[in-house]
């Protein structure tokens, strides 16, 4: 069964500063990798997709991600971290052979300082 | 579209009672999934349905609480009789199966409260 691990429990870093959240996963076969961000009294809203192709993906906000097969790693980036995005970050990961059930991490909060 | 619509956005009800939550996917989506998000157990599966049909119920909690999908455009999530550790925030995602890759689509989430 596929799983994903999100280590931190908490980010903190300073405004202005490169953001990082870490995640590993666990999967048979090729994986489908997704990072979700949810903000406070929201539901979680998607970020941005591995499928297949270039390993560093884009996605919304200013956040990339980069794939590492190798690692089984799918970490989330943004080079100059915003107050805004102080949120609950979720990675979730799915297997390629139509199982549509994606597994998720236990969430990130990350904390931006002014 | 107006994406994946529960309601009601917020529930307070006393312990034994009835508590019913809905949802409407997004037209054409072919998975519905109900999750449950408390600060102690993050976000959990509680089920999830595929064409109307439920195909995996493991992660409701007992037989307190049942769902149905009854037709493509709407799913609820019933809890009888309610008790004051359910209280969570219960959202409902929808999906596209068949697309490779596709992921969900979550709603806004029922806060439910039980006194």
């Amino acid at each position: 069964a596929q799983s994903v691990a999100q280590p931190e429990d908490q980010v903190n870093v300073a405004e202005g500063n490169p953001l990082t959240v870490k995640c590993t996963y666990s999967v048979s076969g090729n994986p489908y990798l997704f990072w979700y961000v949810q903000y406070p009294n929201r539901g979680l809203q998607f970020l941005l997709k591995y499928i297949t192709g270039d390993n560093l993906v884009k996605g919304s906000y200013g956040f990339e991600a980069e794939f590492n097969k190798s690692q089984t790693s799918f970490h989330l980036k943004k080079p100059s971290a915003l107050v805004s995005d102080s949120a609950l970050y979720f990675c979730a990961v799915r297997d390629s052979y139509g199982n549509n059930r994606l597994a998720f991490g236990k969430g990130n909060q990350v904390v931006v300082i002014p | 579209d107006a994406g994946v619509i529960q309601s009601p956005r917020h529930e307070v009800t006393e312990m034994g009672q009835e508590v019913t939550l809905r949802c409407k996917p997004i037209s054409g989506h072919d998975y519905l999934f109900w999750y449950r998000q408390t600060m102690m157990r993050g976000l959990e599966l509680l089920i999830y349905f595929n064409n109307n049909v439920p195909i995996d119920d493991s992660g409701m909690p007992e037989d307190r609480f049942s769902a149905k999908m009854p037709n493509a455009s709407f799913s609820t999530l019933k809890i009888q009789p309610s008790e004051p550790r359910d209280s969570a925030v219960y959202f409902c995602a929808s999906s596209l199966g068949d697309r490779a890759g596709y992921g969900y689509t979550f709603g806004s989430g029922t806060r439910l409260t039980v006194v």
